[in-house]
């Protein structure tokens, strides 16, 4: 089965709102990674944690990781209607389970203008 | 700097005929990756290569799926024969740090598969 569960599945809100997505995993990780997908396109890497940070910016992006839970979040600030998209956190297990990137469901945002 | 590119974006063929991908990872990439992501889904990886080496083909369903890297830069995804499920987008990504997952990927735009 796949490593990461996203939460919520969709997602609706307006533009100029905040966006939270999350995302568990079920063992122990060397990082974990979000990607964006927006619809009929590849998948873009938007930001990575390691397993020793506790909390990452990138612009408008902050992302937390807290692996005594085994959860990270995600959160968009001030959501564009090009902010429309899948998002998928995927983590690399430590061994022995593989040094692969394991993605999850995904969560569906839609931003309304 | 140019993408990954795949070719074609769109295929539709019949269960049991056969069928190949191609892609062409970014320029001093040295991994490469397969994927295979169902309608609903997360991408699930098929196959890792390093250079024109295998790292990981565990998830490969080897009696229908192949997959080679020629001379470590192209490479090619083959099914035969085709299944109902095997009907999903399939996406190249190549990273640049040999090896590791742990770095950036970079991902293609995707072969969408219709099995009828």
């Amino acid at each position: 089965s796949q490593q990461g569960e996203e939460d919520p599945q969709a997602l609706s809100i307006q533009e100029g709102e905040n966006a939270t997505m999350n995302c568990s995993y079920k063992t122990s990780i060397n990082n974990l990674q979000w990607y964006r997908q927006n619809s009929g396109r590849g998948l873009v890497h938007l930001i990575l944690i390691r397993s020793n940070e506790r909390e990452k910016h990138s612009g408008r992006l902050r992302v937390t990781l807290d692996t005594s839970k085994k959860s990270s979040s995600l959160l968009i600030t001030a959501s564009r209607a090009a902010d429309t998209a899948s998002y998928f956190c995927a983590t690399v297990p430590k061994a022995p389970y593989g040094n692969k990137l394991v993605f999850g469901a995904g969560t569906i945002l839609r931003v309304k203008s | 700097e140019a993408g990954v590119a795949q070719s074609p974006r769109y295929k539709i063929i019949e269960k049991r005929q056969s069928v190949a991908f191609w892609c062409n990872p970014i320029s001093g990439h040295a991994t490469l990756y397969w994927y295979q992501q169902i309608l609903g889904q997360g991408p699930k990886l098929l196959i890792q290569f390093q250079n024109n080496g295998v790292v990981d083909d565990s998830q490969l369903p080897k009696d229908r799926f192949s997959a080679e890297r020629l001379k470590g830069v192209d490479s090619t995804l083959k099914i035969q024969p085709a299944k109902l499920e095997d009907s999903a987008v399939y996406l190249c990504a190549s990273s640049l740090k040999p090896g590791s997952p742990s770095y950036e990927q970079y991902f293609g735009p995707g072969t969408r598969l219709t099995v009828t």
